[in-house]
């Protein structure tokens, strides 16, 4: 699977924008990239995803670079419900449904 | 949209007893549902990829004859924690795709925090 960087861990102020960055340098052309997220004892919970365009849902926005190597979640407004654990994560779809490899995830703190 | 129901939500068991845990999928029919074990502060890690009317796939390191895995349906997984141990005390995800040349992404369950006492 190819593997993604993220930091580690980032903080935000309520109602600021938060870019959260993840690095994905050997992305292959049938790789999706995924974003989750996963509050405190839930499951993980969908955010967006893209190929190549950037995307943007009622959640977020992900921007692609134009290479692919990397992308960024983008919380337009960051609220205190956003803290959670984020997660980088690209699916080959060339098959049929494949695994989901979590790395470690950003933790996302937002203070007031 | 998508929603995936797992059930208990939590469950306390003794030692060297079996504990079952349901993961369905409400309004899609899921081919291929996996599942995941959460330790504290840890990320998530997969278990073993279930496809309906067929035998799991586990990831290396993972006990077959432990952790039981049947795709009876297309919109019902189980895993079965056979003769629990307190190291088996963990946080089990489950997660469904509606599949297809497509990407969709995935929905997860709400997660069974299992303490084997």
């Amino acid at each position: 699977d190819a593997k993604t960087t993220q930091p580690n861990s980032m903080e935000s102020n309520e109602e600021e924008p938060v870019h959260l960055p993840c690095n994905h340098s050997t992305i292959s052309g049938t790789d999706y990239i995924h974003w989750y997220r996963q509050l405190p004892s839930q499951g993980p919970e969908y955010v967006i995803h893209g190929l190549t365009s950037n995307v943007n849902n009622r959640m977020a926005s992900l921007a692609i670079a134009e290479d692919r190597k990397s992308s960024t979640l983008i919380l337009h407004r960051a609220t205190l419900r956003d803290a959670a654990v984020y997660y980088c994560i690209l699916r080959d779809v060339s098959g049929t449904a494949s695994k989901l490899t979590f790395g470690t995830g950003t933790r996302l703190q937002v203070t007031l | 949209g998508a929603v995936v129901s797992q059930h208990p939500s939590w469950v306390i068991c003794k030692s060297g007893t079996s504990v079952k845990i349901e993961c369905r999928s409400l309004d899609f029919q899921a081919t291929t549902m996996f599942w995941y074990r959460q330790f504290p502060k840890q990320s998530l890690m997969l278990m073993a990829t279930s496809n309906e009317g067929s035998k799991a796939t586990y990831e290396q390191g993972v006990e077959k004859d432990k952790f039981l895995i049947n795709h009876a349906s297309l919109t019902l997984s189980t895993l079965t924690v056979t003769s629990a141990h307190p190291e088996d005390s963990s946080f089990y995800i489950c997660s469904a795709s509606r599949g297809g040349w497509d990407d969709y992404g995935y929905t997860f369950g709400s997660g069974t925090r299992l303490t084997v006492v």
